[in-house]
Formats: C-alpha cells, sequence, structure tokens
C-alpha cells in the first residue's frame, strides 16, 4: 500500500537560515506528490505539487522535486522567516487511493527571530 | 467566498450523543472527503464521495456515517459518540483525479 514517511519535529531554525524537510513514499506507479502547509489553529493549504518524476514544484521561495529513483520528494527553502512557522505535510495520491491523499505524520517548524 | 466550508468549528458534546458536522464546497468540484486529524496531528482519510457516490471507506466504525445530498455537500454523521473520537475532522474536494484538493477550515470535536 501507499505510505509516506517525513522527519520527524519539531525543527527549530532561526530566521534566514536554509530549510530541509525530508519526506519518502512507498507507492506503485506514479503518485502525484504534495507539500501541505497548516499554520497555527488553520484548516491545510497546498503549498507546492508535482505529478511526474523530475518535476519541481515552487511556490512562496519552498521547492521540491520529485525524484522517482529515490522514491523521495524532499522540501527546501533558501532563507526561511517568522511567518514559515507552521506543520508541514507531505503528501500522494494515486489511484490505488482512490486519489485520496496519504499523508505523512508532520513535521513542525519554528523559525526564531 | 469561502470555497470549502465546514459548520460548526467547535463542537463540544457527552459520550453517547449523536452529532453531525455539515461541509459545503462552491468550487463546482465532483470529489469530497472526510479526513480526521488525531491530537499528534496526524491525518488519516475516512471517506470520499465522487458524483454523490461512496468510492472510499477506510477502516471507520460504522457508528460513521457520511451523507451527500448533491455534489456540493458532504455530512458526516456520528452516533455514540466515544471519547476517541475526539480530532479535528476536515472537509475537502478536488475534481477527480491526481488533483489538489482544498480543505475546509476544520471541525474540532471534544467529547466528554
Amino acid at each position: 500500500g501507499n505510505s509516506v514517511t517525513q522527519m520527524e519535529g519539531p525543527v527549530t531554525l532561526s530566521e534566514e537560515a536554509f530549510l530541509t524537510i525530508n519526506c519518502t513514499y512507498t507507492a506503485t506507479g506514479y503518485p502525484s506528490l504534495f507539500w501541505y502547509v497548516q499554520y497555527p489553529g488553520e484548516g491545510l493549504q497546498l503549498l507546492l505539487k508535482a505529478t511526474k518524476a523530475d518535476d519541481k514544484g515552487s511556490n512562496k521561495g519552498f521547492e521540491a522535486t520529485y525524484r522517482k529513483e529515490t522514491t523521495s520528494f524532499h522540501l527546501e527553502k533558501g532563507s526561511v522567516q517568522v511567518s514559515d512557522s507552521a506543520v508541514y505535510f507531505c503528501a500522494l495520491s494515486n489511484s490505488n487511493s482512490g486519489y485520496a491523499l496519504n499523508f505523512g505524520k508532520g513535521t513542525s517548524l519554528l523559525v526564531t527571530p | 467566498d469561502t470555497a470549502v466550508s465546514q459548520t460548526p468549528k467547535y463542537l463540544v458534546t457527552q459520550m453517547g450523543n449523536d452529532k453531525s458536522i455539515k461541509c459545503e464546497q462552491n468550487l463546482g468540484h465532483d470529489t469530497m472527503y472526510w479526513y480526521k486529524q488525531d491530537s499528534k496531528k496526524f491525518l488519516k482519510i475516512m471517506f470520499s464521495y465522487n458524483n454523490k457516490e461512496l468510492i472510499i471507506n477506510e477502516t471507520v466504525p460504522n457508528r460513521f456515517s457520511p451523507k451527500s445530498p448533491d455534489k456540493a455537500h458532504l455530512n458526516l454523521h456520528i452516533n455514540s459518540l466515544e471519547l476517541g473520537d475526539s480530532a479535528v475532522y476536515f472537509c475537502a474536494s478536488s475534481q477527480q483525479g491526481n488533483n489538489e484538493q482544498f480543505f475546509g477550515p476544520g471541525t474540532r470535536l471534544t467529547v466528554l
């Protein structure tokens, strides 16, 4: 079945530091891959996505590249801001899941001034 | 305009009660979902409906019954509430396929 593994948090960084949150997946075929973000007390927002191998998703300075050979979709940002403090979820969907999202456990990020 | 809305936002109730959570989307999507987020923030799919038909029913107690009166609505009714049902429930919608899902703001259910 499908599964997503992402690094455990919490991650604490100083403002302007480089961010990497690792995500690997197990799935049959060619799933679509997503990063969702949940700000405190809010619902989930799509941050970025990639639908095929070697695609790079990007948004708000965040990037992730769909790596089929390593089954990974790591999230990166060159310079984080305090406003990036949130919980980040890696997720996949495919026809096996009826296109429902299979989520990782989430990584909490705290950026300090 | 709110794309995916849920009511109520907070729900506090006693064990054994029956309650409903409503979800509406105005995006014209044909597929809607219910997810449960537990106290450790883990998100898991519960149900999915496409064009008012149930297409995913994960291992959820049959005390939970989704109902989709039309494509824009997916409600969740829960009978005989238990302490373990306390969680945040999120509704989402999408066009069928590997497309972006849009999430509602969540309903925080607390069972006392």
